[in-house]
């Protein structure tokens, strides 16, 4: 699976939307995008995923560029629960399923 | 539905000892995986049931983890003998069989080697 960098961390205000980046630039064609956050001590929560077109659900919106070598997760209007660590995952339809969770990005909501 | 199911949610003992967590997937969901984190470190998968079957076990330390799915419904993780490393949170996850869709995760077992 393609390696993902992201920034350590992140300061939204709340109701401000919260963009967070995501750069893939080994990524193939058959390689998914996913987004996963962990909210304090919980377990993981899947926010989105897509493979070259754009996407949104009632969570979150994914910008994926033309090239596929970066992305950006799009909180809309971000709540003091959304304050979590975001984990960007490149992952391909076939094959091994695990998932490799990086360091992901700290995002902090205030108030 | 109900989610992803954990149990114990905390489990503490002693070095030396065997414990065993478990984990019940969605209904329905062939796909089974453990993952765990330990202190400081990265969110790391150790294996991938489908059904019954380990696809995928790649990740697991060494041999005093065991994981069992018989029946292809819930599955086990057994520690033994801990160690102190081992403490961490342990997750699982489920997915349905087909699909690229997300997995949903459990609230995890945070287990104390003492």
């Amino acid at each position: 699976d393609a390696k993902t960098t992201q920034p350590t961390s992140m300061d939204c205000a709340e109701g401000r939307a919260a963009n967070l980046p995501c750069n893939h630039s080994t990524i193939s064609g058959n390689e998914y995008v996913y987004w996963y956050r962990q909210i304090h001590s919980q377990g993981p929560q899947y926010i989105i995923h897509g493979l070259k077109n754009n996407e949104t659900n009632e969570m979150a919106s994914l910008i994926i560029t033309e090239d596929r070598k970066s992305s950006t997760l799009i909180l809309p209007h971000a709540t003091l629960r959304d304050t979590a660590v975001y984990y960007c995952i490149v992952r391909g339809n076939t094959g091994r399923r695990a998932l490799t969770f990086g360091s992901g990005t700290r995002l902090q909501v205030q108030p | 539905e109900a989610g992803v199911t954990q149990f114990p949610s905390h489990s503490v003992i002693e070095k030396g000892q065997t414990v065993t967590l478990r984990c019940d997937p969605i209904s329905g969901h062939d796909n089974l995986y453990w993952y765990r984190r330990v202190m400081g470190k990265e969110i790391k998968f150790l294996l991938h049931f489908v059904k019954e079957s380990k696809q995928d076990e790649s990740g697991m330390p060494n041999n005093r983890f065991l994981a069992e799915r018989t029946g292809g419904t819930y599955s086990t993780l057994k520690v033994q003998p801990a160690e102190l490393e081992d403490s961490g949170v342990y997750f699982c996850a489920s997915s349905q069989v087909h699909g690229t869709g997300g997995y949903t995760f459990g609230s995890g077992t945070r287990l104390t080697v003492v």
